[in-house]
């Protein structure tokens, strides 16, 4: 059972480049996210899905597209990367967002 | 105000102690509240889960609510080097909103062995 699977995990990109995170999960769970997690701020969730073909904004939504074609896929799309937009990304599922979540192992995003 | 505060510690104790990790929060509406803990350069796992307020146990780990006091905790009895992480708090007025969980910004803890 793989659970929560991103690609890439390091990536250094330039001012201004686009680029997307990938996010697969295997456990049938409706519930997606993407979250960024920086130093002293915790984790911010960007967007969220509640299945597929649904998507809404998070609390950090700026500079980033999401879409939900299926239930396995959840990609994040940064449009022209900024250096505000190092961090770490995490993907995370769930069945019922009451329960939890099963995070992905992360992606580090670099951006100079 | 953020909704949910944590202290980012570290907090560094011996193996064998009792390590109290704690978080507070303003929203008197949350109902579910959860500790992950996280490895480093690694995402978060869900250690405890717990509806309301009261205590849950699991092994060596105790999750307590007092709503009251807005104040939940995550006890671990024998800490082990293997313990050493950063545990977060997370926290939620309502199930099936999935936009409305509230992460505290995680306490670094070292066991020395």
């Amino acid at each position: 059972n793989a659970g929560v699977t991103q690609t890439p995990k390091f990536q250094v990109l330039k001012t201004g480049q686009s680029m997307t995170l990938q996010c697969a999960q295997d456990m049938n769970h409706e519930y997606m996210s993407w979250y960024r997690q920086d130093p002293g701020m915790g984790l911010r969730l960007i967007h969220y899905s509640v299945g597929a073909g649904i998507t809404d904004q998070g609390e950090v939504p700026n500079g980033y597209n999401v879409s939900r074609s299926t239930t396995e896929d959840f990609p994040l799309r940064l449009l022209s990367a900024a250096p505000s937009q190092t961090s770490v990304y995490f993907c995370a599922s769930s069945q019922d967002s009451a329960y939890g979540y099963t995070f992905g192992s992360g992606t580090r995003l670099t951006v100079v | 105000q953020k909704e949910v505060e944590q202290d980012p510690g570290p907090l560094s104790v011996p193996e064998g102690a009792i390590v109290s990790l704690n978080c507070t929060y303003s929203n008197s509406a949350f109902q579910y509240f959860m500790w992950y803990r996280q490895y480093s350069r690694k995402g978060p796992e869900l250690l405890m889960y717990t509806y309301s307020s009261g205590n849950k146990e699991d092994g060596r780990f105790t999750a307590q609510v007092d709503k009251s006091s807005k104040y939940i905790s995550l006890f671990i009895r024998d800490s082990q080097p293997s313990d050493s992480a950063t545990y977060l708090c997370a926290m939620s007025g309502a199930p099936y909103n999935f936009n409305k969980f509230y992460f505290g910004s995680g306490t670094k803890l070292n066991v020395k062995p």
